[in-house]
């Protein structure tokens, strides 16, 4: 059973469509990370949110941390190419920061 | 370059071989993780260490596997008798620890194929 479950599974969107993937949880975190991997490359850290409720953005993509910080949201304004790629989210249950990843969701943003 | 280096990119080896994976953290980080990812699964994490320190390896397999960070020099993941289960893409993430310690810089990946 993962602890983390991303949601779609798989994505694909023309070029200046809007998306949502979906981070969910039982559990409470006292952070949350969201990451894009690209074929044969490692994770990159996109963003990093710790406060319930928590709203950050990053050029066209917006990340929400939910009230009682058992879930996140990753939105695309207006999808380029660029930004096909997996997106894991992670989080810690520890205070030293073993991260459990969800499944990922692969999306493809075609021109 | 001052991100995650990770050493060889691509490794093969053949079954009851040892395959040794190199790890340098980024400039300023002293706390290193490794990660497995399996085909078709996600990330998951082996062992965490401080420098000369394993703090946690409830992630690594009993047998075989091995890791250490010594006071000079990269982080090491080791893994004995190679079978062909170990394929895999490993990376390994560093962190400044401290109220920082979620947040980690994953390397490249070292690609290891058993054969």
């Amino acid at each position: 059973t993962q602890l983390l479950e991303q949601s779609p599974q798989f994505l694909s969107i023309q070029e200046g469509e809007n998306l949502t993937v979906y981070c969910n949880s039982s559990s409470v975190f006292s952070s949350l990370q969201w990451y894009r991997q690209e074929p044969g490359e490692g994770p990159v850290l996109l963003v990093t949110v710790v406060t319930g409720g928590e709203v950050k953005k990053l050029k066209r993509l917006t990340f929400q941390f939910g009230d009682a910080r058992k879930d996140s949201s990753l939105h695309i304004t207006a999808a380029q190419p660029g930004d096909t790629g997996l997106y894991l989210c992670a989080a810690s249950t520890d205070s030293w920061g073993k991260l459990q990843f969800g499944a990922g969701t692969q999306v493809v943003v075609t021109p | 370059n001052a991100g995650v280096m990770q050493n060889p990119r691509h490794l093969v080896r053949r079954r009851g071989q040892e395959a040794r994976l190199r790890c340098s953290p980024m400039k300023g980080h002293s706390h290193v993780y490794w990660y497995r990812q399996l085909p078709e699964e996600g990330l998951k994490f082996m062992v965490y260490l401080q420098k000369e320190n394993i703090i946690d390896e409830s992630g690594m397999p009993k047998e075989r596997f091995s890791a250490e960070f010594p006071k000079e020099g990269p982080s090491i993941l080791r893994i004995q008798q190679v079978v062909r289960g170990d394929s895999a893409a490993y990376f390994c993430a560093s962190s400044l620890g401290g109220t920082r310690y979620y947040e980690q810089y994953f390397g490249p990946g070292t690609r290891l194929t058993v054969t």
